[in-house]
């Protein structure tokens, strides 16, 4: 069964420390992505990445980073964390090409105060 | 840049009823438009896919359909159940990757 798998459900931080989001999928997917979800926004895009060590900036990335080093793995990083980052963080992860399912994680809800 | 509207944002049936929820993008130069269901706290899951090319798809009590020259697809469920409770969202694919999404429409089917 296909699984993308966030390791992190509830996280709670201070600001300005460094927060990191892990995801791993198991079905050899050359594309992965970061999304955050917060009401009335949808959906909003912070990084994908579509080759191990390759990333891409999405529609939010202020005051994000990644990291891919294994194909398996990508991970989010809050450089700084700041209250305007709490959300829902979700990571998903496609098949090269055309006409590719995305499969998304259970999401990872961070809260920073 | 692509936008992707929902409407309606939430919608309350009886058990049993068809019904239909829209979406609609401003810009036709799609690849794909694919339609989720997520339900409370949880990931998406996706439901179906279309293909550019394509003019619907069907799964179980699924359909959905896509008009890309006029920037409308809408998504069928026949007979609801409670079980089909969840939020659904559409997205479209405007390179092979890269996914604009809808808000959502909040979908309650009551007993």
């Amino acid at each position: 069964d296909v699984k993308v798998t966030q390791s992190s459900r509830y996280l709670v931080k201070r600001t300005g420390e460094k927060v990191f989001l892990e995801c791993v999928q198991d079905m050899d997917h050359e594309n992965m992505f970061w999304y955050r979800q917060d009401p009335g926004l949808g959906l909003r895009l912070i990084y994908f990445s579509y080759d191990v060590k390759m990333k891409e900036k999405g529609d939010i990335p202020e005051g994000y980073s990644v990291s891919r080093e294994k194909k398996e793995r990508f991970s989010l990083i809050l450089e700084s964390a700041s209250t305007n980052q709490t959300s829902m963080y979700l990571c998903a992860s496609s098949g090269q090409g055309l006409g590719n399912t995305i499969y998304f994680g259970e999401g990872s809800w961070l809260t920073v105060v | 840049k692509q936008e992707v509207t929902q409407i309606p944002a939430a919608l309350s049936v009886p058990e049993g009823e068809n019904l239909v929820l829209n979406c609609s993008f401003t810009d036709s130069a799609i690849y794909n438009l694919q339609w989720f269901r997520q339900d409370p706290g949880k990931g998406l899951t996706s439901l179906l896919l279309i293909q550019s090319s394509q003019r619907e798809q069907t799964s179980g009590r699924l359909n959905a359909s896509l008009d890309k020259s006029s920037g409308r697809s809408t998504l069928y469920i026949a007979a609801s159940q409670p079980g089909d409770s969840a939020t659904y969202l559409c997205a479209v694919a405007g390179t092979a990757s890269k996914l604009t999404f809808g808000t959502g429409t909040r979908l309650q089917v009551t007993l």
